[in-house]
């Protein structure tokens, strides 16, 4: 069981918008930045939003994160069948001295 | 070119050791702390640990500390995860990553996978 919590699935239909939770506590994401990440089977996963909610380059604007206290929120509008794949955030905790990744959301396009 | 290519995997006896390597390439290796990551079959991703750029300091996950160990050589641009008294659970990909600085790992190997099965 992840001390990161993320819903197990998620679902939309093409353009629409969704949101992936990311729930922890105040010895990580209450005190540290968050990442998120997006892995599609048989692929290497790839950093999406880092530092709460900026984008690497090449990302597009349609990926947006967010962090409020102790949860942090990533969400995909203008849904694509693309964006199909496993969803993580990701943070350091400083009470276990280490680095956490959320049980991972299932993104699944209808 | 920038990247970073793992080698080094295969099936190993329960107890067993072996040494998975990744090899990075297109920037400056040393000022970068690097990590391991694993994904079990059908789980999500597991952080194992990380070592600073001058390979001084290295952190670990419980569930591998003192089985496993990371290091690295700056001359070589390589980094190591050397594991021991290797179990069941650890059949995994592992990935290498570089880390930017909090756990924002913007650079990832293709995977190594790792069974431990007897």
């Amino acid at each position: 069981q992840s001390v990161l919590t993320q819903p197990p699935s998620v679902s939309g239909t093409p353009g629409q918008r969704v949101i992936i939770s990311c729930s922890g506590s105040s010895s990580n994401i209450g005190s540290n930045t968050v990442n998120w990440f997006q892995h599609l089977p048989g692929t290497a996963p790839k950093l999406l939003i880092y530092s709460n909610s900026q984008r690497p380059s090449g990302v597009p604007d349609r990926f947006s994160g967010s962090k409020s206290g102790t949860s942090a929120s990533l969400a995909i509008s203008g849904l694509q069948s693309e964006d199909e794949a496993d969803y993580y955030c990701a943070g350091r905790d400083d009470s276990l001295n280490a680095v956490l990744f959320g049980g991972g959301t299932k993104l699944t396009v209808l | 070119q920038v990247q970073l290519v793992e080698s080094g995997g295969g099936l190993v006896k329960p107890g067993g050791s072996l040494r998975l390597s990744c090899a990075a390439s297109g920037f400056r290796f040393s000022d970068y702390f690097m990590a391991w990551i694993r994904q079990p079959p059908g789980k999500g991703l597991e952080w194992v640990g990380y070592i600073s750029g001058s390979g001084i300091s290295t952190y670990y996950a419980d569930s591998v500390q003192g089985r496993f160990t990371i290091s690295r050589d700056n001359a070589k641009t390589s980094v190591y995860l050397q594991m021991h008294r290797l179990r069941a659970d650890d059949t995994a990909f592992y990935y290498c990553a570089r880390d930017l600085a909090t756990a924002d790992f913007d650079l990832w190997g293709q995977g190594a996978l790792v069974t431990v099965s007897s």
